[in-house]
């Protein structure tokens, strides 16, 4: 079935660092790829999505594109800020089946 | 415009006992979905609900848990005879348009402590 990988976390980075949060992607077909952001104590918010090869997501200076060849939607950063600091989800849905999400990356940054 | 609201936000019950959980999907929303967060991992599907329908609930146990979104007031997720595996916290979505690519909104969950 359609299942998503991410890297383990915690990730710690100083402030103004470069992220990247891997994420792979198992699925037949053509499955829409998310990135959700979770602040302490808070649900889920959705942070970009691209729903087919070669999309570019992009919101709040995060990115991640679609790569069909290599099965990935990484998320990068340029700059990462204190209040960048939350867990991260990759996610994907296709057709009719569930969305599923990875076990969460937990980004930690220092001033 | 509100967002999706859950309450209670925090819930604690004895073991034995009945938990109910709310969610109000965002207004214009008539999809709902429940997922279930253990420590530390990720978000596990539940059920999938519209007005006075179940659409998916192949992520349900098959005992114990239940759920109904009817025409009128919020969705309730309902867990009778709770055990300490239940503790987790429970999130709602909701969504405007059909099937699973449109964008879900998110609750701010509720934690469910089983003493």
């Amino acid at each position: 079935g359609n299942s998503v990988t991410q890297m383990e976390g915690p990730v710690t980075l100083s402030e103004e660092a470069f992220l990247t949060i891997n994420c792979t992607y198992t699925a037949t077909g053509y499955p829409s790829l998310f990135w959700y952001v979770q602040y302490p104590g808070e649900g889920l918010q959705l942070l970009l999505k691209a729903t087919k090869a070669d999309d570019k997501g992009s919101n709040k200076g995060f990115e991640a594109t679609y790569r069909k060849e290599t099965t990935s939607f990484h998320l990068e950063k340029g700059s990462v800020q204190v209040s960048d600091s939350a867990v991260y989800f990759c996610a994907l849905t296709q057709g009719d089946n569930d969305m599923r999400f990875g076990a969460g990356t937990r980004l930690t940054v220092k001033p | 415009n509100a967002g999706v609201m859950q309450n209670p936000r925090h819930l604690v019950r004895r073991r034995g006992q009945e938990a109910r959980l709310r969610c109000s999907p965002m207004k214009g929303h008539s999809h709902v979905y429940w997922y279930r967060q253990l420590p530390e991992e990720g978000l596990k599907f539940m059920v999938y609900l519209q007005k006075e329908n179940i659409i998916d609930e192949s992520g349900m146990p098959k005992e114990r848990f239940s759920a109904e979104f009817p025409k009128e007031g919020p969705s309730i997720l309902r867990i009778q005879q709770v055990v300490r595996g239940d503790s987790a916290a429970y999130f709602c979505a909701s969504s405007h348009g059909t099937g699973w690519t449109d964008t879900q909104y998110f609750g701010p969950g509720t934690r469910l402590t089983v003493l």
